[in-house]
């Protein structure tokens, strides 16, 4: 069946560093890829997503490329802030009868000032 | 505005009763699901629908029940056969086939 699995965390950085959190899948055809953000007490919300290989999901900073050839969609940031501070998810869904969201386990990230 | 909202934000139940949470979406979508959240574990499929009166099991639907008579409610009902309710819900909604979800702000259901 379908699978993603995110780099084991927490992760915690300094104001203005770099980010990448790893994420792989494991599908059949041609999934779509997101990834979610979550903050305390709160729902989720997308925050960048990419449909097809060689896509370049980006949103407030943060980007990920569907990268069919590696399977993966690692999320990136060039210089994080403390308001980043929250959890990621990765997710796939893809086409098909009873087609589903998939997520990951999630990684905290907590950026310290 | 379009949205999905789940009630209450808060719930308590004693064991041996069964409670039931709230989802609704106006955002016209087919498909909806419900997650549970237990701390360090992620999300958990529990049900999701893809069309009115039609519902799948997920990975953890023992101790759950769901309905979908209609397009924009798909309500949980938690059992007294589930042994630990205690966990966060998140109420998702999707138009399907490859698309993104949208989530509800989720409600806490304590067992007390």
């Amino acid at each position: 069946g379908d699978s993603v699995t995110q780099m084991e965390g927490p992760v915690t950085l300094s104001e203005e560093a770099c980010l990448t959190i790893n994420c792989t899948y494991t599908a059949t055809g041609y999934p779509s890829l997101f990834w979610y953000v979550q903050y305390p007490g709160e729902g989720l919300q997308l925050l960048l997503k990419a449909t097809k290989a060689d896509d370049k999901g980006s949103n407030k900073g943060f980007e990920a490329t569907y990268r069919k050839e590696t399977t993966s969609f690692h999320l990136e940031k060039g210089s994080v802030q403390v308001s980043d501070s929250a959890v990621y998810f990765c997710a796939l869904t893809r086409t098909g009868a009873n087609s589903k969201l998939t997520f990951g386990k999630g990684i905290t990230l907590s950026v310290r000032p | 505005d379009g949205g999905i909202t789940q009630s209450p934000k808060y719930l308590f139940r004693k064991e041996g009763q069964n409670v039931t949470l709230s989802c609704e979406q106006n955002l016209n979508h087919d498909a909806m699901y419900w997650y549970r959240q237990d701390p360090g574990q992620g999300l958990r499929l529990i049900y999701y629908s893809q069309i009115v009166n039609d519902f799948q099991k997920g990975d953890i639907a023992e101790g759950y029940s769901v309905s979908r008579e209609k397009k924009e409610s798909f309500p949980l009902t938690v059992t007294s056969a589930q042994k630990n309710p205690t966990a966060f819900y998140l109420c998702a909604s999707s138009i399907g086939d490859r698309a993104e979800a949208f989530f509800g702000q989720g409600t806490r259901l304590t067992v007390v």
